[in-house]
């Protein structure tokens, strides 16, 4: 079985600064790994992913992460951070092979700040 | 494309009434559907795997005869949450996979529903 943990439950930050949102998985088989943002009474919209291949993945929003299979991490990052961007990011796993469902990790709360 | 649509996406209730929730694929086909639901400032917590046209699978400790699914149709599946009672309010969101594009792992996610019961 899976299982994800994200080391922060809430980071705030200052507008313009650099963020890293730290998650670490568990799992014995290989697995796809992805971050959603969830604005609030919202459903889950997809940031990134990775499948396969690169190891730094580009997402939407300027946001990217890096797969590190000896650390068992894909951390969350994004080098300048807006008021727009607070919101809860959940780092999520799957198997990989169809019909799997998705294991999430219990959320980070970004604060952003003026 | 690949957009899931749940229906309600706000439903209040007396204690004892059931309240069915629709989750639709409604630019692609999915065999198989995922209901999670969410507690506030918590995470996603798989209940079942909604498989069309067979019985769902339930995780451990969600009550099947509580929370019945059903998917009758490649592109629906609803969760009817029965006699719900107030420990039963929540967010409880559906995800769709589409097979159409390989197996990438997305999940594709509905807006969520909130239901409360009083």
């Amino acid at each position: 079985a899976q299982s994800v943990t994200q080391l922060d439950s809430q980071v705030p930050v200052f507008e313009e600064a650099p963020v890293e949102l730290r998650c670490n998985y568990s799992s014995s088989v290989s697995v796809y790994l992805f971050w959603y943002v969830q604005y609030p009474n919202q459903g889950l919209q997809l940031l990134l992913k990775y499948l396969s291949g690169s190891t730094l993945v580009k997402g939407i929003n300027g946001f990217e992460a890096e797969f590190n299979k000896s650390q068992t991490s894909f951390h969350l990052r994004k080098p300048s951070v807006h008021i727009s961007d607070t919101a809860e990011y959940f780092c999520a796993v799957s198997e990989n092979q169809a019909g799997t469902a998705l294991i999430f990790g219990k959320g980070t709360t970004l604060s952003v700040s003026s | 494309g690949a957009v899931v649509s749940q229906h309600p996406s706000w439903v209040i209730c007396k204690s004892g009434t059931s309240v069915k929730i629709e989750c639709r694929s409604l630019d692609f086909q999915a065999t198989t559907m995922f209901w999670y639901r969410q507690f506030p400032k918590q995470s996603l917590m798989l209940m079942a795997t909604s498989n069309e046209g067979s019985k769902a699978t339930y995780e451990q400790g969600v009550e099947k005869d509580k929370f019945l699914i059903n998917h009758a149709s490649l592109t629906l599946s609803t969760l009817t949450v029965t006699s719900a009672h107030p420990e039963d309010s929540s967010f409880y969101i559906c995800s769709a996979r589409d097979i159409g594009r390989g197996n990438t792992g997305e999940l594709f996610f509905g807006e969520g529903s909130r239901l409360t019961v009083l």
